[in-house]
């Protein structure tokens, strides 16, 4: 079936620095790949949808300037935290949809940021 | 608007009980449904969906979920709970034009040996 592999698992970085995380389908092309933020305890939240070759579109009230998304090929999509604060820290999951509508989307094991 | 509602956060029961965990939603057209579950600290794991046809559908790992339009459900069942049922599950509505998915708040399922 297919396969989305996300890295890093998890990820420890200094407030101010950048993070990029990555989100590749392995066997499959993603035309399109959806990142999602996850609370402690809470649902998941969609950020931003990306489309290769194009540029993202952002949910409301999400900072497309501090969570840049690029999806430069069918099998890469990466979402880079920006001068990171505390409030970033959470998980971050990507989702990836594959051609066949009726497969639904297959979702990376998720990045577990925290900012210090 | 759009919107996923599980009424239960936490739910426990024993094993080898039955299961049922609630799902209603709010969509304008027929929807596209699903359940996940997610480990902690892990991504989301597909048990099943529902698009058209049956609206009984079976899942993996015993899991069968069961769409009543005209109650607006979807709710996921299991005859049996094992141990390793424990986690986090969440029901998904999916729009059929912008395949963006709309999450439920979750449900913890806590099984009690």
């Amino acid at each position: 079936g297919a396969v989305v592999s996300q890295h890093p698992s998890r990820v420890i970085c200094k407030s101010g620095t950048s993070v990029k995380i990555e989100c590749r389908s392995l066997d499959f092309q993603a035309t399109t790949m959806f990142w999602y933020r996850q609370f402690p305890k809470q649902s998941l939240m969609l950020m931003a949808t990306s489309n290769e070759g194009s540029k993202a579109t952002y949910e409301q009230g999400v900072e497309k300037d501090k969570f840049l998304i690029n999806h430069a090929s069918l099998t890469l999509s990466t979402l880079t935290v920006t001068s990171a604060h505390p409030e970033d820290s959470s998980f971050y999951i990507c989702s990836a949809r594959t051609r066949d509508r009726e497969s639904g989307y297959t979702f990376g094991s998720g990045t577990r940021l925290t900012v210090v | 608007a759009q919107s996923v509602t599980q009424p239960d956060i936490h739910i426990t029961v024993s094993e080898g009980a039955s299961l049922e965990l609630r799902c209603n939603y709010s969509y304008g057209a027929t929807p596209y449904l699903f359940w996940y579950v997610q480990s902690p600290g892990q991504g989301l794991q597909l048990l099943l969906k529902y698009f058209s046809g049956d609206t009984l559908v079976q899942g993996i790992k015993g899991f069968e979920a069961e769409f009543k339009r005209s109650q607006s459900s979807f709710n996921l069942r299991k005859p049996s709970v094992h141990w390793s049922d424990a986690a986090e599950y969440f029901c998904a509505v999916g729009d059929s034009g912008t395949y963006k998915y709309i999450f439920g708040t979750g449900t913890r399922l806590k099984v009690l040996a």
